[in-house]
């Protein structure tokens, strides 16, 4: 059962273009979505964050927006650089549980 | 900057083994977890604990794991009997409160493999 989708296993991108990472879930209960990254031999580090009350959390070249009615949330990385490779997990959780995570898109930006 | 660490970063056991995997939360988070990844598959959830005791569990975790948090410091994953199938990178996480939207920190993970 996953309830927290990310349906492109890989994405490549070149420098300085924009990366959209999608993410799609199932549970109309989760109410605060994170994004996470991932490099190899490392644990997933916090990304960017946005509450079930926002549509819209920018920080920097990341923004993520949440569209509730689709149970769809994106990833926006402008511009995309080199050092942006890596996978990206979207996770989920309702206040209070653990967070339940996505498998992951592989992000290549080449320069 | 605070970061759980984890310990040991590899680990190889024959199977049927017990296997002990140790982590240090960040020191003022109250709520500690354990997930999996197994090679090429996405991370999964294994346990929380919260107030010295499990909060919430996966289909995962059954009677061959156990979580102990053995003084102030340590949060512990042990596997009583390891099968090929637990070989995984597990990896530690807290956060300061269950209640409130934080994210979790994650350590850099532990990398089991049963031989």
């Amino acid at each position: 059962d996953q309830q927290v989708k990310q349906n492109s296993p890989s994405l490549s991108v070149q420098e300085g273009r924009i990366s959209i990472l999608n993410c799609d879930y199932t549970n109309s209960m989760f109410d605060y979505f994170l994004w996470y990254k991932k490099y190899p031999a490392e644990g997933p580090t916090f990304l960017i964050s946005i509450s079930s009350i926002k549509d819209k959390n920018e920080d920097g070249r990341f923004t993520v927006f949440l569209n509730k009615s689709a149970k769809h949330l994106s990833l926006h990385i402008v511009p995309s650089q080199p050092g942006d490779s890596a996978v990206y997990f979207c996770a989920a959780r309702q206040a209070g549980t653990a967070l339940i995570f996505g498998k992951g898109t592989t992000l290549s930006v080449s320069s | 900057e605070p970061e759980v660490t984890q310990t040991p970063s590899h680990q190889v056991t024959q199977m049927g083994q017990e296997v002990i995997l140790r982590c240090v939360p960040i020191s003022n988070h109250l709520y500690f977890y354990w997930y999996r990844q197994i090679l090429g598959q996405k991370v999964e959830f294994l346990v929380s604990f919260y107030n010295n005791e499990i909060s919430e569990k996966s289909e995962i975790f059954d009677d061959q794991f156990s979580v102990e948090r053995p003084d102030g410091s340590n949060f512990t994953l042990k596997i009583r009997s390891t099968k090929l199938e637990d070989s995984a990178m597990y990896f530690c996480a807290s956060s300061d409160t269950p209640t409130l939207n934080t994210e979790a920190f994650f350590g850099q993970g532990t990398r089991l493999t049963v031989v």
